[in-house]
């Protein structure tokens, strides 16, 4: 069975950093591509980034340069780093399986709150 | 990056009567395998997305049969035959051949009359 957990939400002032983590179970990470999609309060869903098997990443505009999505193929796990946080940044943020065109599987998500 | 923009984006319905989502892209999304990777996600309240249908009008599995997905090119529909009460929720068209840059439609929230 595919599962998708996400963990590492948290209230953080601007400015902060936070690391998620969403660990997988019933596939392999590194042979997979994985992203991450967030949704703000009441909001659409929004695409964040994402890392190939090659290990290769993209990232929105809105948060290049303050996201990096990594992964550790020993954990099965794939990392969101959050820095520079600001309050726009607030949303559930999910993972999901990145799959020709699609994104199959997604977790529960996690909440990350900007706020002074 | 294409934006995707969906109609209408809060649908009222009658258990048991049909519902239709439309959903056009601001370019075509056939992409140069021959593909068109348009996607629809149903989000229930609470919960997480989940696929119903992926290129166009493929179920995914475990999806009823009275959900289908039709379009071509730039525009796209999801019908519900009969809307059951489990159906509501807010419904999410998604196109994925501009990749890596998916983007979502705004959402249409399926209530109940």
């Amino acid at each position: 069975e595919v599962q998708l957990v996400e963990t590492g939400g948290d209230l953080i002032k601007p400015g902060g950093s936070l690391r998620l983590s969403c660990e997988v179970s019933g596939f392999t990470v590194s042979t997979n591509y994985m992203s991450w999609v967030r949704q703000a309060p009441g909001r659409a869903l929004e695409w964040v980034s994402v890392i190939d098997y090659g290990g290769s990443t993209s990232y929105a505009d809105s948060v290049k340069g303050r996201f990096t999505i990594s992964r550790d193929g020993s954990k099965n796990t794939v990392y969101l780093q959050m820095d520079s946080l600001r309050a726009e940044d607030t949303a559930v943020y999910y993972c999901a399986r990145d799959h020709w065109g699609s994104l199959d599987f997604w977790g529960q998500g996690t909440l990350v709150t900007v706020s002074s | 990056d294409i934006v995707m923009t969906q109609s209408p984006l809060s649908l009222p319905v009658t258990l048991g009567q049909p519902a239709s989502i439309s959903c056009t892209s601001s370019q075509s999304l056939v992409h140069s395998d021959g593909n068109t990777y348009l996607n629809w996600f149903q989000q229930r309240p609470g919960q997480s997305p989940r696929r119903l249908i992926y290129r166009v009008s493929n179920r995914d599995s475990g999806v009823p049969d009275r959900f289908s997905g039709s379009g071509s090119g730039t525009d796209f529909t999801l019908k519900i035959s009969r809307v059951e009460a489990e159906d509501l929720g807010v419904y999410y068209c998604m196109q994925g051949t501009h990749w890596p840059r998916y983007t979502f439609g705004q959402g249409t929230t399926l209530e109940i009359k």
